[in-house]
């Protein structure tokens, strides 16, 4: 496996589930992300770890829920979401937390929410 | 007003041709900005990257900046069915970690 891979692909979920999203990065990098992308809508930045510390969480509702185990590592555990929250959610990584560096996007998950 | 316009398209186009995509932004402050390459079913790639204004040359890529316009071009020369995606502009700030905002992306079809 190289560089940034995400499971599922696809997921169909009904509002009172709960499930995980398992993002992977296979570059050494420092820095991972959460995106939202809806559709004709720009990407949202949604989380931020930077060596396995969150350091940017934009305003995201509870009902989403991050976890960085380590460098390797990112999960999007969701609860009780809403119609509305159907969207791809990528996962990304950059060598460090800074600007300058490029980010290396998973092919994301394509989230249903019934 | 939104922070970065992109027209979402989709746009089509004979191959061969020369592709043009744009943004505009309204925030005087970004500095970096960047085209991001979309295919379906995948996460974006990067394709061009350019500080400050002026343009970069890459292959049949070249990407334009003008900050007194507040204006980022795209060009494709000799395009190819290959360069069917959606491309996204994306720019920041000069602050560090400062976070990347991206534009809705524009879907492009290059007709064989």
């Amino acid at each position: 496996e190289t560089g940034v891979t995400q499971t599922p692909r696809h997921l169909v979920m009904g509002m009172t589930n709960k499930k995980s999203l398992k993002c992977e990065q296979h570059l050494g990098h420092n820095a991972m992300y959460w995106y939202k992308q809806s559709a004709k809508k720009p990407l949202e930045l949604m989380f931020v770890y930077s060596l396995e510390e969150r350091v940017e969480n934009n305003s995201v509702p509870s009902r989403f829920s991050p976890e960085c185990p380590n460098s390797s590592h990112l999960f999007l555990h969701l609860h009780t979401l809403q119609p509305e929250d159907s969207a791809l959610y990528l996962c990304a990584s950059s060598q460090e937390l800074a600007l300058q560096e490029t980010q290396y996007f998973g092919p994301g998950t394509r989230l249903l929410v019934l | 007003q939104k922070e970065v316009e992109q027209d979402p398209g989709p746009l089509s186009v004979p191959e061969g041709a020369i592709v043009s995509l744009n943004c505009t932004y309204s925030n005087s402050a970004f500095q970096y900005f960047m085209w991001y390459r979309q295919y379906s079913r995948k996460g974006p790639e990067l394709l061009m990257y350019t500080y400050s204004s002026g343009n970069k040359e890459d292959g049949r890529f070249t990407a334009q900046v003008d900050k007194s316009s507040k204006y980022i071009s795209l060009f494709i020369r000799d395009s190819q069915p290959s360069d069917s995606a959606t491309y996204l502009c994306a720019m920041s700030g000069n602050f560090g970690n400062e976070k990347l905002t991206f534009g809705t992306g524009t879907r492009l079809t290059i007709i064989p």
